[in-house]
């Protein structure tokens, strides 16, 4: 079946640092992509989407590339900040079944002053 | 807008009892649906309904009822907890047109079944 897999956490970096959270897929078709964020003590929030390949979503600094190819889409931002402190979440959802969404494990992130 | 709202926050039950974790969203959608999220595992589709009256069953259904009488509200019922069903639960609702559209998630209820 559908299922997607996230690199393991947790990652700890410095402010200013480079993130970047690999997400690879496996799935029928063509699924939507998505990065959702989770802060501590939130529900999830959609961070950035992708519809179709070679598209990039992008939405707060971070940027992630639909890749058909190597069955990919890794998060990056170029200088993350404290607030940027969360657990990242990669998602699919199927082509023709657009109301299941599939999630990764989620990645926990934490950014040091 | 109060979009997702969730209640309780939190709730300890033991073996054996029911209850229902509530859900509504004030936004007009038609598409909600409920997850549980477990360390290592992410989120699981418990259940999701896309209008009112219409209930479907996702990934991991089993212990679980749900209805849809209203566009706002759908709750989760849970009829002879256990504690596998010791977990987070968050509800999230979506315009029409499914996961593509953003999902609204709400803060989530901790629930320990003892």
């Amino acid at each position: 079946g559908d299922s997607v897999t996230q690199m393991e956490g947790p990652v700890t970096l410095s402010e200013e640092a480079f993130l970047t959270i690999n997400c690879t897929y496996t799935a029928t078709g063509y699924p939507s992509l998505f990065w959702y964020v989770q802060y501590p003590g939130e529900g999830l929030q959609l961070l950035l989407k992708a519809t179709k390949a070679d598209d990039k979503g992008s939405n707060k600094g971070f940027e992630a590339t639909y890749r058909k190819e190597t069955t990919s889409f890794h998060l990056e931002k170029g200088s993350v900040q404290v607030s940027d402190s969360a657990v990242y979440f990669c998602a699919l959802s199927p082509r023709g079944n657009d109301y299941k969404l599939s999630f990764g494990a989620g990645t926990t992130v934490t950014v040091r002053a | 807008n109060a979009g997702v709202t969730q209640t309780p926050k939190f709730q300890v039950l033991k073996t054996g009892q029911s209850m229902t974790l509530q859900c509504a969203q004030d936004m007009n959608h038609e598409y909600m649906s409920w997850y549980r999220q477990d360390p290592g595992m992410g989120l699981r589709l418990i259940h999701y309904s896309v209008g009112a009256g219409i209930t479907d069953q996702g990934e991991v259904p089993n212990g679980y009822n749900v209805s849809r009488s209203t566009t706002e509200d759908f709750p989760l019922r849970l009829l002879s907890a256990a504690p596998s069903q010791t977990s987070v639960y968050f509800c999230a609702s979506s315009p029409s047109g499914g996961a593509i559209d953003t999902q609204y998630f709400g803060p989530g209820t901790r629930l320990t079944v003892l």
